[in-house]
């Protein structure tokens, strides 16, 4: 299996709403990330877990949460958003985060969401 | 840091080859990647090169790579209208192997 999956595909909130982003990997992969895409933009790095531990946050407001509850699972928690938080939202996983790993990313398909 | 950068644009005729290039500015980065993104779909691995290799071939994609410019590209022969996309070329800098650095795009369109 060397896919990385996603859920749900679209996503509609509010501004005062909770949600939740998944994402699943069956590759043995122990490095996991979320990105953030805007429309004609690069992919932005938002969090990095490796073995299950936080490595990376860059500087993402705390109304985004990330969990990883075990070394296929990554979640994305959302809560009192803003409309501009609206975007493609990516999940990736790759070997590992050593040095002398190749380092590819996986990516999911993707979480559109949109913030009202 | 690393910065990435590519044109943003390419058009081609189908089925002439695409070349689209891509340069670095961080001589460390160990890996280089090409992705490939459809409209509303996540990023597709297409092919990645480590830092000691000038070339790497797989099929229609030939990846080009020249250090000493910090400069990659990637051809695609035989270019089909399956190949329209945004084509994302990234780096992995020495210094941080749990991040890659993108480049802005390019989105490749074929004319018939």
């Amino acid at each position: 299996d060397t896919e990385v999956t996603q859920t749900p595909k679209h996503l509609v909130m509010g501004m005062t709403n909770k949600k939740s982003l998944k994402c699943e990997q069956h590759m043995g992969h122990r490095a996991m990330y979320w990105y953030k895409q805007k429309a004609k933009k690069p992919p932005e790095l938002m969090f990095v877990y490796s073995y299950e531990k936080l490595s990376i946050n860059e500087s993402v407001p705390s109304r985004f949460s990330p969990e990883c509850p075990n070394s296929s699972l990554l979640n994305l928690h959302l809560h009192a958003l803003q409309p501009e938080d609206s975007a493609l939202y990516l999940c990736a996983s790759s070997q590992g985060v050593a040095g002398n790993l190749q380092g590819e990313q996986f990516f999911g398909p993707g979480t559109r969401l949109t913030v009202l | 840091g690393e910065d990435v950068e590519q044109s943003l644009f390419l058009s081609v005729r189908e089925g002439d080859s695409s070349v689209i290039n891509c340069t670095y500015t961080d001589s460390s980065s160990t890996y280089l990647y090409w992705y490939k993104q459809e409209p509303g779909a996540g990023l597709q691995l297409l092919t990645y090169i480590f830092s000691n290799m000038d070339m790497k071939q797989d099929q229609r994609l030939t990846v080009l790579l020249n250090k000493k410019d910090k400069h990659l590209s990637l051809r695609i022969a035989d270019t089909q209208t399956g190949d329209s996309a945004i084509y994302f070329c990234a780096a992995r800098p020495y210094s941080s192997a749990s991040k890659i650095i993108f480049g802005s795009g390019t989105r490749l369109s074929i004319r018939p």
